[in-house]
């Protein structure tokens, strides 16, 4: 594909509900990683994946987050009993040549709890 | 962790004028530095970046400098136009050791360029 495509663009839910964002990264692009956007702040770092691999997840801010990427491709942010405080946007970036290359953004997931 | 500090957090210039943004970061071990442009409601886009064996580089109207010893980097936009407008995140990232891959953000610029 040309770039990152994340769905959906918008996301509302009441709070207590369970929400599910999806990241199609690049085509090609082994590394993909997730980041949180709070308004007027820069992103903040969520999880990694190198392939199918979840090398790091130390920035998830809690169990209610976990993300996964099955095949080494798309890849699926899950956030469950959700709260206000997760209201954000959620940017998926990937990296052709593993953790070492430029990443690119697609244009996230904004997620507003009611 | 690194933490990565940004100045100023808004900034106006005329048209054609220069625009300088600055970082800093904490951790010694950060040596790839990135600069993304976040129009409204966009996508961050990487608009330059350098690496901790480079002192400077140039891309047309943009050039980013490094100094390793000071621990800041900055980035230049000469002869500013409007649709340069958008907020402006510096990072830093260290590629090895457990935060591989990690890039840590600046609070960003929200740089306004007046015709």
């Amino acid at each position: 594909g040309a770039g990152v495509s994340q769905s959906p663009r918008y996301k509302v839910a009441k709070r207590g509900q369970d929400v599910a964002l999806r990241c199609d990264p690049i085509s090609g692009h082994v590394s993909l990683f997730w980041y949180q956007q709070a308004l007027g702040q820069g992103p903040e770092f969520l999880t990694y994946f190198q392939n199918e691999a979840q090398l790091d997840k130390s920035g998830l801010p809690s169990d209610r987050f976990f993300a996964e990427r099955p095949e080494g491709s798309v890849s699926t942010l899950k956030i469950q009993r959700t709260q206000q405080e997760d209201s954000a946007v959620y940017l998926c970036a990937s990296s052709f040549t593993g953790s070492m290359g430029p990443q690119h953004f697609g244009d996230g997931t904004r997620l507003s709890i009611l | 962790g690194e933490n990565v500090e940004q100045h100023p957090s808004t900034l106006s210039v005329q048209e054609g004028d220069s625009a300088v943004i600055k970082c800093t970061y904490s951790d010694s071990a950060s040596n790839y530095f990135p600069w993304y442009k976040q129009e409204l409601g966009k996508r961050p886009q990487l608009i330059i970046d350098i690496r901790s064996n480079v002192g400077e580089k140039k891309d047309q109207r943009i050039a980013v400098t490094l100094n390793k010893t000071a621990k800041h980097f900055s980035l230049h936009i000469t002869e500013t136009q409007p649709e340069d407008s958008a907020v402006y995140f510096c990072a830093a990232r260290a590629d090895r050791g457990s935060t591989l891959g990690r890039l840590y953000f600046g609070r960003g610029t929200q740089l306004t360029v007046w015709p």
